[in-house]
């Protein structure tokens, strides 16, 4: 298996746009997450998916963050309009929820809005 | 709310020495995992060890091995004959069902 895939690996954009980040899940894992991760804030939970279903976004910052999972195979983190603060590697993991549970994470995303 | 508290922001160890990271958690729960992930300069997070805390022995993978000490909710990791590409940071991490916690992370150096 290739593992979680994430892309972009690294994203420029100014102050206003829109910034879309994609991962790939491990093919037969049940469960997605998206962290987000910076020097102040640590690694931080935004949103947790089950079977695609988002099961507890209580993480996702304010309204301009949004995440959805149309299928077993693909989730998209987007941030409209982006901000400077939101400058941070997001990352995408998966795991099976019955099997272990650990997470598997992707290479990340180093966003960086100017 | 679980935390996971890792109270040592930086460590260091003398390559082939041995140095024991530590965490501790909160939780009211009786079953869980419990997770040590490493995250080197590459920024990829990889798995390093995992405990189930209904096993009582304490997992080991090599160099890594963990001492699970459930009543005091505590699970420190020792990495024994520490390597160069040790060098990296560490969370320390606890799951139950959705809920997943990561400690702030030890930032470990390795000293040829």
């Amino acid at each position: 298996d290739a593992g979680v895939i994430q892309s972009p690996r690294h994203e420029v954009t100014e102050m206003g746009q829109e910034v879309t980040l994609r991962c790939k899940p491990i093919s037969g894992h049940n469960s997605l997450f998206w962290y987000r991760q910076t020097m102040m804030r640590g690694l931080e939970l935004l949103i947790y998916f089950n079977n695609n279903v988002p099961i507890d976004d209580s993480g996702m910052p304010e309204d301009r963050f949004s995440a959805k999972m149309p299928n077993a195979s693909f989730s998209t983190l987007k941030i409209q309009p982006s901000e400077p603060r939101d400058s941070a590697v997001y990352f995408c993991a998966s795991s099976f929820i019955g099997r272990g549970d650990e997470q598997y994470f992707g290479p990340g995303t180093r966003l960086t809005v100017t | 709310a679980q935390t996971v508290t890792q109270s040592q922001p930086e460590m260091s160890v003398q390559e082939a020495e041995t140095v024991t990271l530590s965490c501790t958690y909160d939780t009211s729960e009786s079953d869980y995992y419990l997770f040590w992930y490493k995250q080197p300069p590459s920024r990829q997070m990889i798995l390093v060890i995992r405990q189930e805390a209904y096993k009582q022995q304490n997992a080991t993978e090599n160099r890594f091995s963990v001492n699970f000490q459930k009543a005091a909710k505590s699970f420190s990791l020792k990495i024994s004959d520490s390597q160069l590409g040790d060098a990296a940071m560490y969370f320390c991490a606890y799951r139950r069902a959705d809920d997943m916690r990561f400690g702030a992370g030890t930032r470990l150096t390795v000293k040829p």
